[in-house]
């Protein structure tokens, strides 16, 4: 079926370096594709959303890119912060009316002092 | 404003037992999503309302699993016979328009933490 890979499952960075997260989709038809970060215990949170109408999309640290050709996208924070530590989300819509989201497995990012 | 809000927000029940878990969307929004999502796992998509219809139950994994949204607001998931392994964090998101238009953003609640003894 259609799915969305995404890796590392787990990243550490210093604070202050780049962080970059990587999925792949499988449906060429996919044409939205958001990002959650999700802290423990907590909900979902939307950090950025890209279309696939544009390459790329930035929003202070936090920029996407896409491709696809290669049918992937990726997540890229710059200057982390403690802050930056949870899980992200990358998702990708499929189906017939384009109509579900699905989510890759997550990837655990610990940003180191 | 308020947010998406899931009702009760912990469910403890035994095997075989009905539960109902209850989602509030943002006010005003047409769209109205339900996940599960297990420990370690990104969430899966289970069920999507666009109005009172449900526009896509592809995600359900079996008839124990239904859900309702009479009159376009408040959405119910029920559950029946549940099962140890219906265990999860289920989680509701809406979003002000129908997928696939600009204003799909999805707003996600946060989640009914079902436990099946």
């Amino acid at each position: 079926g259609e799915n969305v890979e995404q890796h590392p499952s787990t990243l550490s960075v210093q604070e202050g370096d780049s962080a970059v997260i990587k999925c792949t989709y499988s449906d060429s038809a996919s044409n939205y594709f958001p990002w959650y970060k999700q802290e423990l215990g907590k909900r979902p949170q939307l950090i950025i959303d890209i279309r696939s109408n544009v390459g790329e999309k930035k929003d202070q640290r936090i920029a996407v890119t896409l491709n696809k050709t290669a049918k992937h996208f990726s997540l890229h924070i710059t200057e982390t912060q403690p802050e930056d530590s949870a899980v992200y989300f990358c998702a990708a819509s499929i189906g017939p009316g384009d109509d579900k989201i699905i989510f890759g497995k997550g990837t655990r990012l610990h940003i180191l002092p | 404003g308020a947010g998406v809000s899931q009702t009760p927000s912990n469910k403890v029940t035994e095997k075989g037992k009905y539960v109902e878990l209850r989602c509030d969307p943002i006010s005003g929004h047409t769209a109205l999503y339900w996940y599960r999502q297990s420990l370690g796992q990104g969430p899966e998509f289970l069920i999507y309302f666009q109005g009172t219809g449900a526009a896509d139950d592809s995600g359900l994994p079996n008839d124990r699993f239904f859900a309702v949204r009479p009159e376009g607001s408040v959405s119910t998931l029920k559950i029946q016979r549940t099962e140890r392994g219906d265990s999860a964090v289920y989680l509701c998101a809406s979003s002000l328009g129908p997928r696939g238009s600009s204003t799909d953003t999805q707003y996600f609640g946060p989640g009914t933490r079902l436990t099946v003894l």
